[in-house]
């Protein structure tokens, strides 16, 4: 039964603090998503990779966020340094697509999710 | 730019049939998908739509009206497990971001 992991499940962390999330895409998903979701402002995309390329990651305060996917595996968004409002579920998701940008998308899979709190 | 509108929450009886509605404005309209959200869990993938017309799935059917931009999930023989957020949700070539959610619609099912 072929899911998308995410690690870890809770992070409680005080501000200031590095967070790393991970996510292991479905094997042979060319495309990983990173969502930020609150009850404020519901799913948000921070990033998304395509064959472990960034192709957009607008989404996300610079200076504090960064995501990689260091190999077609694994998929990291880290925090440094957390912040009280970046409390919130990080969701990982991925779709097989083709390479084609104009052709539709697939459905995503998502993980279940990091819920993380920053004191 | 992008925006996706849909009604904050709804309430529906055990057993009756519930439409929520989506409305959008994109400039790079590339098709539309539903998915269902339970407290505390992922969503999950309901339905997609690309072209006009119904689309049906068992007690669920979604809606596509590109020319009005405008959307609608069907739930039909409501259960009480139907209890969920329903997300909207665009794909837009426009802009960078390739897939844009609505807020989400809070469903509760009643006895």
């Amino acid at each position: 039964d072929a899911r998308v992991t995410q690690t870890p499940r809770h992070k409680v962390t005080e501000m200031g603090q590095e967070v790393t999330m991970r996510c292991q895409p479905i094997l042979g998903h060319n495309t990983v998503f990173w969502y930020r979701q609150t009850m404020m402002q519901g799913l948000e995309l921070l990033a998304y990779f395509r064959n472990r390329a960034p192709l957009d990651d607008s989404g996300m305060p610079k200076d504090r966020f960064s995501a990689e996917m260091p190999d077609a595996t694994l998929a990291t968004l880290k925090i440094q340094p957390s912040e009280p409002r970046d409390s919130a579920v990080y969701f990982c998701a991925s779709a097989g697509t083709s390479g084609n940008r104009a052709s539709s998308y697939n459905e995503q899979f998502f993980g279940p999710g990091t819920r993380l709190t920053v004191l | 730019g992008q925006n996706i509108d849909q009604p904050t929450e709804m309430t529906a009886t055990e057993g009756a049939i519930v439409q929520i509605n989506c409305t959008y404005q994109t400039s790079g309209f590339n098709g539309l998908f539903w998915y269902q959200q339970h407290a505390g869990e992922a969503p999950t993938f309901l339905s997609y739509n690309v072209l006009d017309g119904l689309e049906e799935k068992g007690r669920f059917s979604s809606f596509l009206s590109r020319s009005k931009g405008y959307s609608y999930l069907l739930l039909k023989e409501l259960q009480m497990k139907d209890s969920a957020s329903y997300l909207c949700a665009v794909i837009d070539w426009s802009g960078n971001t390739p897939l844009v959610f609505g807020k989400g619609t809070r469903l509760s099912v009643i006895a």
